[in-house]
């Protein structure tokens, strides 16, 4: 079965510090991965997407890493603002299923002044 | 502005009372998608369509029914909805099939079934 799970499950840090956030899967064939970020009672939104050629890929203070050989995803926030807090979704998607997507529980990241 | 839209925004009805929650995108997407959200599971998708007239179901479809007549429209319907129905429901599209492209996502609908 497809699986992705993502630890820790909620992070507290000061703002300014950096952090990463962890995302291992299951899914096979693998086609791309895919982070977001999604504020208390909204949709999510995309911040980084990559496919198996990609090994890191950064949007802003994001940096997304990928490897997959051992299935593994790290989401890296740099010098964290208050406007980070949010949770962090990993979503894998496998190429022989174009429909469907496998999603991650979440991490929430709390940023205190 | 493209976007995704879903209405209503927030929802309370009674066991067994026929709703249905609309979604439309302005995109010219051929892909959607019904998810809904609930404390601790994460999103789970519940039906999605490759294109028009073209739907498939999801991971937790049961009690939901979905149609696409048109290209920017996929609603969502609960023919008899129950208390555990009761959920955070999100839309979203994208270009061709999910893996292809970013999904865009819906402000979200809030749904309570007493």
């Amino acid at each position: 079965k497809n699986q992705v799970e993502q630890s820790p499950q909620s992070l507290i840090i000061l703002e300014g510090k950096n952090c990463t956030l962890q995302c291992n899967y299951t899914v096979s064939p693998f086609s791309n991965l895919r982070w977001y970020k999604q504020d208390t009672g909204r949709g999510p939104v995309s911040l980084t997407i990559m496919t198996f050629s990609e090994n890191t890929k950064s949007n802003g203070r994001y940096t997304a890493t990928l490897d997959a050989d051992t299935k593994q995803s790290s989401l890296h926030i740099t010098a964290s603002q208050l406007s980070d807090s949010a949770s962090y979704i990993c979503v894998v998607s496998a190429s022989t299923n174009a429909g469907k997507s496998t999603f991650g529980d979440g991490t929430t990241l709390t940023v205190k002044p | 502005e493209a976007q995704v839209t879903q209405n209503p925004r927030y929802l309370i009805t009674v066991t067994g009372k026929k709703l249905t929650v609309t979604c439309s995108q302005n995109m010219n997407h051929e892909y959607m998608s019904w998810y809904r959200q609930d404390p601790g599971l994460g999103l789970r998708q519940i039906y999605y369509s490759m294109n028009v007239e073209v739907t498939d179901k999801g991971d937790v479809p049961e009690g939901y029914k979905v149609s696409r007549k048109e290209k920017r429209n996929f609603p969502l319907i609960l023919e008899s909805p129950s208390p555990n129905q009761t959920s955070l429901y999100f839309c979203a599209s994208s270009p061709r099939e999910s893996w292809r492209g970013e999904q865009y996502f819906g402000p979200g609908t809030r749904l309570t079934v007493t």
